[in-house]
């Protein structure tokens, strides 16, 4: 079975300072991956998703940038944290389109709670 | 107008009850239908889902699709407090994702 992580869970870092969130996701290949920001109230902001190594789209222009160095790895980086970008950060994945049986669904981590001061 | 429309709540119902969850859409490519419960704190836990209309039934969950009146919903029969959480409906096409805000649920013991 596909199981997806996320680390860390929770995450406090001073304004100015860097950021490096981690996903991976097991018991498939070449799946598709995104990264969304939630918002209290606001539902889910998709920041950036990925289709295959070294192939990132972003959604909304920020102060974030994602990479995807392996297949089932996916960055979310940041060189100088901002207040704005407190908030919380879920990694998702669904089966690539080229898969047969590919099923648009997609499938969460559980979150990083991350707190800029 | 927003793709996925979702009654933010929030809803509130006694132990034992029948919950109706629901979203509107607006985009008629939509393929997969999707319903998330979401703890809080915590990742959306995809519940169930359905391709195009119908309906579908898991243990106290039943997840219904009407694609020509663009409206999908989620009931939970036998409402548990453990069903207290916040559900996320979710629509797909070619892999694009357009989700609801969310209704927070209550179900009081």
């Amino acid at each position: 079975s596909q199981t997806i992580h996320q680390w860390p869970a929770t995450l406090v870092q001073p304004v100015g300072s860097p950021l490096s969130l981690e996903c991976t996701v097991e018991g498939t290949s070449n799946p598709n991956l995104y990264w969304y920001r939630q918002a209290a109230g606001r539902g889910l902001q998709l920041l950036f998703y990925s289709v295959g190594i070294g192939q990132i789209s972003s959604e909304v222009p920020q102060n974030l940038s994602a990479s995807r160095p392996q297949d089932r790895q996916f960055i979310l980086s940041s060189k100088k944290l901002l207040l704005s970008d407190s908030g919380f950060y879920l990694c998702a994945w669904s089966r690539s389109e080229r898969k047969s049986l590919a099923k648009n669904i997609q499938y969460f981590g559980a979150g990083t709670r991350l707190s800029v001061l | 107008q927003k793709e996925v429309e979702q009654d933010p709540g929030p809803l509130s119902v006694p132990e034992g009850a029948i919950v109706s969850l629901n979203c509107t859409y607006s985009n008629s490519a939509f393929q997969y239908f999707m319903w998330y419960r979401q703890y809080s704190r915590k990742g959306p836990e995809l519940l169930m889902y359905t391709y195009s209309s119908g309906n579908k039934e898991d243990g106290r969950f039943t997840a219904q699709v009407d694609k020509s009146s663009k409206y999908i919903s989620l009931f939970i029969r036998d409402s548990q407090p453990s069903d207290s959480a916040t559900y996320l409906c979710a629509m797909s096409v070619l892999n694009k994702f357009y989700f609801g805000s969310g209704t927070k649920l209550n179900v009081k013991p």
